[in-house]
């Protein structure tokens, strides 16, 4: 199955600032990656879609200029939260559908996000 | 719009005893699946289910699809304490015939916090 390694695992920035978090897929060539936001002891709501070599498809009510989404190539992508703000603390979790897998979706490890 | 709904959203419950999950969604679809997450963990996949009573077992766990009544469950047999976690439902909005590859969003239900206790 795919192997998804997210990066970081938890990250701590002071307002203001911008954090870049990486989304590698190991095993395979994806063209799609989606990126989800989890608040805690909620569920994940779908952020975007990370599509290689094109504009990211944004979910209603997530800023793009806000969550920078880049996926240069067909094993990476990208999620930079810039300017980030407390609201933004959150865990982020990105994703990749495996074509051997029947549309299952994998996940990487999650980035605890906090913003102080 | 897929509406995607579990229930119940919160299970505690003695080790050794049964109980069931439940999630109705609201459009056609042929293709669900579970989740597991553990507390500050990512999500674990537990079961693909691609057609109409379709029954996927793992251990403890079963998982069932009913298409025509958008409804499947996870059955839990004599739980351990090992099972608590939150386990999650998605369902893949795309309508047709299951084909192979492809990617497309998941609609996530809210997910159920399974407690099991000694």
């Amino acid at each position: 199955g795919a192997v998804v390694s997210q990066h970081p695992s938890w990250v701590i920035c002071k307002s203001g600032t911008s954090v870049k978090i990486e989304c590698r897929s190991l095993d395979f060539q994806a063209t799609t990656m989606f990126w989800y936001r989890q608040f805690p002891k909620q569920s994940l709501m779908l952020m975007a879609t990370s599509n290689e070599g094109s504009k990211a498809t944004y979910e209603q009510g997530v800023e793009k200029d806000k969550f920078l989404i880049n996926h240069a190539s067909l094993t990476l992508s990208t999620l930079t939260v810039t300017s980030a703000h407390p609201e933004d603390s959150s865990f982020y979790i990105c994703s990749v559908t495996s074509r051997t897998g029947w549309g299952r979706a994998f996940f990487g490890q999650g980035t605890r996000l906090t913003v102080v | 719009e897929l509406k995607v709904e579990q229930n119940p959203l919160f299970l505690s419950m003695q080790e050794g005893k049964n109980y069931t999950i439940y999630c109705n969604y609201s459009t056609t679809s042929d293709r669900l699946y579970w989740y597991r997450q553990d507390p500050g963990k990512s999500l674990e996949s537990l079961f693909v289910l691609l057609s109409n009573g379709a029954v996927k077992q793992e251990g403890r766990l079963m998982a069932s699809l009913d298409t025509k009544a958008r409804l499947s469950t996870l059955h839990i047999t004599a739980a351990v304490h090992d099972l608590s976690a939150t386990y999650f439902c998605a369902v893949d909005p795309r309508p047709g015939p299951i084909t192979q590859g492809g990617s497309e969003k998941l609609v996530f239900g809210k997910g159920t916090k399974l407690t099991v206790n000694p």
